[in-house]
């Protein structure tokens, strides 16, 4: 099965700044990976998906970078603000899952 | 709105006791999961439905029973033989295997 290690448990990060979040994955490469947000107690939101065959997609303030060469994808957050604090989690489409990563914690300092 | 409901948020029950937990959803989505949440690891699958009368066992079904006798409803049942059943516990729909995830706000079981 695919394993997923998202860059660190927790990001922290001054408001207005760039906020840069990664997911490597192992073995196969997926048709297409998906970012999602968790608020605390609350279930997660789907933000992005990208396809094999696209190096980048943007929304808004968020862009995500997908790599198959590296087995790696960026999620960045451009003038981040306080609001955007919250865990990301990065998954990837397996043969019968979807699988998830643990997440890295970003907190926007102002 | 249409949504997934999850009820409900809080729920407590003793040892050897099972529990049913509610998810509905009025999204029309054919495609319904079970995840769990614990401290430290990723969302994992327990089971998941992809159209009516039809389920699949995900990676840790084990000590878990589910339903799908309505497209808009997928309970889950934890029974007495899940060793460790004290988590968080998410319910999604997509409207295909291939199509994002819609997650309920979840149900947090606590069992003493």
């Amino acid at each position: 099965s695919q394993k997923i290690e998202q860059n660190s448990e927790a990001l922290n990060i001054q408001e207005g700044k760039t906020a840069t979040l990664t997911c490597n994955y192992t073995n196969y490469s997926p048709a297409y990976l998906q970012w999602y947000r968790q608020d605390p107690g609350r279930g997660p939101v789907f933000l992005l998906l990208i396809r094999e065959n696209e190096k980048e997609k943007r929304k808004e303030r968020l862009k995500v970078t997908f790599d198959t060469t590296l087995k790696q994808s960026l999620f960045h957050i451009t003038a981040s603000q306080p609001a955007d604090s919250a865990t990301y989690l990065c998954a990837l489409r397996g043969a019968n899952n979807l699988f998830f990563g643990t997440g890295t914690r970003l907190t926007v300092i102002p | 709105d249409g949504g997934i409901t999850q009820s409900p948020k809080y729920l407590f029950r003793k040892e050897g006791q099972n529990v049913t937990l509610s998810c509905e959803q009025n999204l029309n989505h054919d495609a319904m999961y079970w995840y769990r949440q614990d401290p430290g690891q990723g969302l994992r699958l327990i089971y998941y439905s992809q159209i009516v009368n039809d389920f699949q066992k995900g990676d840790i079904a084990e000590g878990y029973s589910v339903s799908r006798e309505k497209k808009e409803s997928f309970p889950l049942t934890v029974t007495s033989a899940q060793k460790n059943p004290t988590a968080f516990y998410l319910c999604a729909s997509s409207f295909d295997r291939s199509s994002p995830l819609h997650f309920g706000n979840g149900t947090r079981l606590t069992v003493t």
